[in-house]
């Protein structure tokens, strides 16, 4: 089945780092893929997505790139935030039974970003 | 365009009570999703639903179960509390298109159980 493998947290920065959070996929169909972002004490909200190899995700500053040839959708920010202090969820969508799709998630990883 | 909302935002039962949580998904979506977040297992897929028909199912006990209305509203009810649902639960909603299936989440249900 599908499965979704992110780095393990949790991650704490400096403001202003660089930011790499590590994210593979196995999935058996062409899936799509999305990071999503979880703010203490609050649902979980779309950061950004790419629905084919070779596709780049962003949003405010955030960057990810589909990598068919690795699996892998990897989430880059040049210069954090202390507001980019959250938990990060990768994701992929794929064909559920050739009718319908499923989301799958990784298990989150929490980001701490110090004045 | 509203978001998802949840009702109630918190709740606090007892062990062996039942309880019913409600999601309203974006106007125009016809699928709705719930998930499980706990410290321990993360982000669980409970079921999802879509034109009032339940598509796909997580690998939870009979005791969650669930329900779509007409207009895409959705509830799940959990039998029987136990000490370890307690948990955050999310509502989603999507609308599929083109394959790109990306949901919306709800701010949460987060519900103890004593």
């Amino acid at each position: 089945g599908n499965s979704v493998t992110q780095m393990e947290g949790p991650v704490t920065l400096s403001e202003e780092a660089f930011l790499t959070i590590n994210c593979t996929y196995t999935a058996t169909g062409y899936p799509s893929l999305f990071w999503y972002v979880q703010y203490p004490g609050e649902g979980l909200q779309l950061l950004l997505k790419a629905t084919k190899a070779d596709d780049k995700g962003s949003n405010k500053g955030f960057e990810a790139t589909y990598r068919k040839e690795t699996t892998s959708f990897h989430l880059e920010k040049g210069s954090v935030q202390v507001s980019d202090s959250a938990v990060y969820f990768c994701a992929l969508s794929d064909l559920v039974g050739g009718s319908n799709y499923k989301l799958t998630f990784g298990k989150g990883t929490l980001l701490t970003v110090n004045p | 365009k509203a978001g998802v909302t949840q009702t109630p935002r918190y709740l606090i039962k007892t062990r062996g009570q039942q309880v019913t949580l409600s999601c309203s998904p974006i106007s125009g979506h016809r699928s709705v999703s719930w998930y499980q977040q706990t410290p321990g297992q993360g982000l669980q897929f409970l079921f999802e639903y879509f034109s009032e028909t339940q598509r796909n199912k997580g690998n939870f006990p009979g005791r969650f179960s669930g329900r779509q209305f007409s207009n895409s509203r959705s509830e799940m009810n959990v039998s029987t509390l136990e000490l370890g649902d307690s948990a955050l639960y999310l509502c989603a909603s999507s609308l599929e298109r083109g394959g790109s299936y990306e949901q919306y989440f709800g701010p949460g249900t987060r519900l103890t159980v004593t």
